[in-house]
């Protein structure tokens, strides 16, 4: 079956401006996470959702960022009044369940801010 | 956030050549997992680790889940120029926020054919 996906899958941006990065997980996946990945670094992660409610949204670096999900389908996350330090991989994972379930990771989107 | 410690950062060799990496933490976690990375794609899961002393294999590769929950090693037997990318180690800690991943800061691996 299809796997996860994310758009757009580049984004350039002028500081200051919002950006917004969608994630669609794979089919009857109920959790779903955010992580970004900043040049020569691992994953940080960012949000974690279960259904459309995010329990942990501890890993959000500022207000400038937000996520939603819609029921156990897609997810946006925000970045407003974007930064350069902004500019990363942003990627989503998702799996069947939340702890020791695989995740499964989208392809990302690679953010610049100018 | 905390990071896993992944070492080597990167590694050069041969075609032929294995090759070891590993992780270590100050922390238990209960689950070792093993990620590679191809250029513009995300993570994919290579070998996942449930229990301390596990070893695991998955074609030439072989991982093993410390003895003292803090620490994992991946190795790759007779690379191939395919084996190219980067390897991250990654684990979920133990206690209520035990779906969220820890991520080593990558061993970037080129293969000399």
């Amino acid at each position: 079956g299809a796997g996860v996906s994310q758009s757009p899958s580049n984004k350039v941006t002028e500081k200051g401006k919002d950006v917004e990065l969608r994630c669609d997980p794979i089919s009857g996946h109920t959790a779903l996470y955010w992580y970004r990945q900043r040049l020569g670094q691992g994953l940080e992660f960012l949000i974690y959702f279960q259904g459309n409610s995010a329990p942990d949204k501890s890993g959000l670096p500022s207000d400038r960022f937000s996520a939603e999900r819609t029921g156990e389908s897609v997810s946006t996350l925000t970045i407003q009044r974007t930064q350069q330090e902004d500019s990363a991989v942003y990627l989503c994972a998702s799996s069947l369940g939340a702890g020791r379930e695989t995740q499964y990771f989208g392809p990302g989107t690679r953010l610049l801010v100018l | 956030g905390q990071q896993l410690n992944q070492s080597p950062q990167s590694m050069f060799i041969q075609e032929g050549e294995d090759v070891s990496m590993n992780c270590t933490s100050s922390s238990i976690f209960n689950t070792w997992l093993w990620y590679k990375q191809d250029p513009g794609e995300g993570p994919v899961l290579l070998i996942a680790l449930y229990k301390a002393g596990e070893l695991t294999s998955n074609g030439r590769l072989t991982a093993q889940f410390g003895i003292t929950r803090k620490d994992s090693f991946l190795n790759i037997s007779a690379s191939i120029p395919s084996d190219v990318g980067i390897y991250f180690c990654a684990g979920h800690r133990s206690g209520g926020s035990n779906y969220k991943l820890t991520f080593g800061k990558g061993t970037l691996l080129t293969v000399n054919p």
